[in-house]
């Protein structure tokens, strides 16, 4: 079964600009759920999508959204990009609410 | 809230020896699970071991155990036998197992993680 995977796998952009992000879940897990990992503040969470709706949601700014597709592939939005948003953006799948598996993850480099 | 704590920000260990990491944990909650997870320099999270609170025996999985302590709030990861592949950035996480929402948000989905802990093998 092939496992959680995350585009891209590197990015760099210039402040102000928005970005976005993709991750498709392991094939039959539901929830998707994103973390911020800095060298400064750790992994951070972000937000949890299952079945197409946010169930839960971190201490981010509305600069960062996301959202879920049918599909379960799920997708996170930063706009108006700050030099503090550089980060490597990870995604975990999980079938509900057990152990969670993760990406490789998308470093995220602002400028 | 809760909160998760590695207070070992470094570890080594000998090739075949024994180590164990320490991790205490901060929560009101009675029904959770704990997790140990292994960042290598991929940065590829990878799930080391599981323990579910209400479960009194420590989890084992392969080379790797945990010492659960629900009373003292403490699950510590002891690996045995240490290979040079061990090498890596150990977190302890911490997800709540509640039903339903609440007025103070939901659990579900969130992980939260300790600080990390960078283990080194020596040969």
């Amino acid at each position: 079964k092939a496992g959680v995977t995350q585009t891209p796998r590197y990015l760099i952009k210039t402040r102000g600009q928005q970005v976005t992000l993709s991750c498709s879940p392991i094939s039959g897990h539901r929830s998707v759920s994103w973390y911020q990992q800095t060298p400064g503040q750790g992994l951070q969470f972000l937000f949890e999508y299952f079945s197409e709706t946010q169930r839960n949601k971190g201490n981010f700014p509305g600069r960062f959204s996301g959202r879920q597709f049918s599909n379960s592939r799920s997708e996170m939005n930063v706009s108006t990009l700050e030099l503090g948003d550089s980060a490597l953006y990870l995604c975990a799948s999980s079938w509900d609410r057990d152990e969670q598996y993760f990406g490789p993850g998308t470093r995220l480099t602002v400028t | 809230a809760q909160t998760v704590t590695q207070s070992q920000p470094e570890m080594s260990v000998q090739e075949a020896e024994t180590v164990t990491l320490s991790c205490t944990y901060d929560t009101s909650e009675s029904d959770y699970y704990l997790f140990w997870y292994k960042q290598p320099p991929s940065r590829q999270m990878i799930l080391v071991i599981r323990q579910e609170a209400y479960k009194q025996q420590n989890a084992t999985e392969n080379r790797f155990s945990v010492n659960f302590q629900k009373a003292a709030k403490s699950f510590s990861l002891k690996i045995s036998d240490s290979q040079l592949g061990d090498a890596a950035m150990y977190f302890c996480a911490y997800r709540s197992a509640g039903f339903g929402s609440n007025a103070g948000g939901t659990s579900y989905g969130k992980l939260t993680f300790g600080q990390g802990t960078i283990l080194t093998v020596h040969p």
